[in-house]
């Protein structure tokens, strides 16, 4: 199975400030890549597919990066409602598989 | 409004059975393939099963694969995980969700423990 390695494991910026969360795949998955949002006690929002393309109500703060191997998402300029876990996931192969997540907290 | 409703979790003993099912609304469900995640307490998401739209093709992450069955009934729009052979590190909370490729739709689970 496919491997997704997130980095770091914890963030801490500013709000206001831009956040830069990785995934690496162990092998290329192409753009087939999704990045979830998850709050605690809430379940996973959907923000990006495709590794670029923001879902229907995304704020254009977020955005993705890359394909094959590496991928990138950042948050241009945080709000204190982006505070969360981000996931990102392969759905090139079976079985999907989903990195460890970076928590992303407020500096 | 799409909706994705999870029932059936609870407490089973290990080695029990416990059928899980999703209720899903607002959409064409027929059209669409779903997919089972969960999430064991202070956890990340585990990726468990997913099923085409039909029903015909299912997949299953190796840590569940011979003991969940993940079924579907088009007639009544709702998503059966049935699970068998449970352990300790079945426990979670369960998502169903829209789609097998990005889940762009996700109910607010059911917690499944598996315990003595």
């Amino acid at each position: 199975e496919i491997v997704m390695t997130q980095s770091p494991a914890t963030l801490s910026v500013s709000p206001g400030e831009r956040a830069t969360l990785s995934c690496r795949a162990s092998q290329s998955v192409s753009s087939n890549l999704v990045w979830y949002q998850q709050k605690p006690g809430q379940a996973p929002r959907f923000l990006i597919y495709g590794a670029s393309t923001r879902a229907t109500g995304i704020p254009a703060r977020f955005s993705g990066s890359g394909s094959g191997t590496e991928f990138t998402l950042t948050i241009s300029s945080l709000q204190s409602e982006d505070f969360a876990v981000y996931y990102c996931q392969q759905y090139n192969n079976w079985p999907r598989t989903f990195g460890q997540g970076t928590k992303l907290e407020i500096k | 409004e799409v909706q994705l409703v999870e029932s059936g979790g609870g407490l089973v003993q290990p080695g029990g059975s416990l059928r899980l099912s999703c209720a899903a609304s607002g959409f064409t469900f027929s059209s669409f393939a779903m997919t089972w995640v969960r999430q064991a307490p202070g956890k990340g998401l585990e990726w468990v099963s997913g099923i085409s739209s039909s029903g015909d093709s299912t997949y299953y992450a190796d840590s569940v694969k011979g003991r969940f069955t993940f079924s579907r009934d088009n007639s009544k729009n709702t998503l059966y995980l049935q699970m068998n052979s449970l352990r300790a590190e079945d426990t979670a909370v369960y998502y169903c969700a829209k789609n097998w490729g990005g889940a762009d739709y996700w109910g607010q689970g059911t917690l499944v423990t598996v315990s003595s």
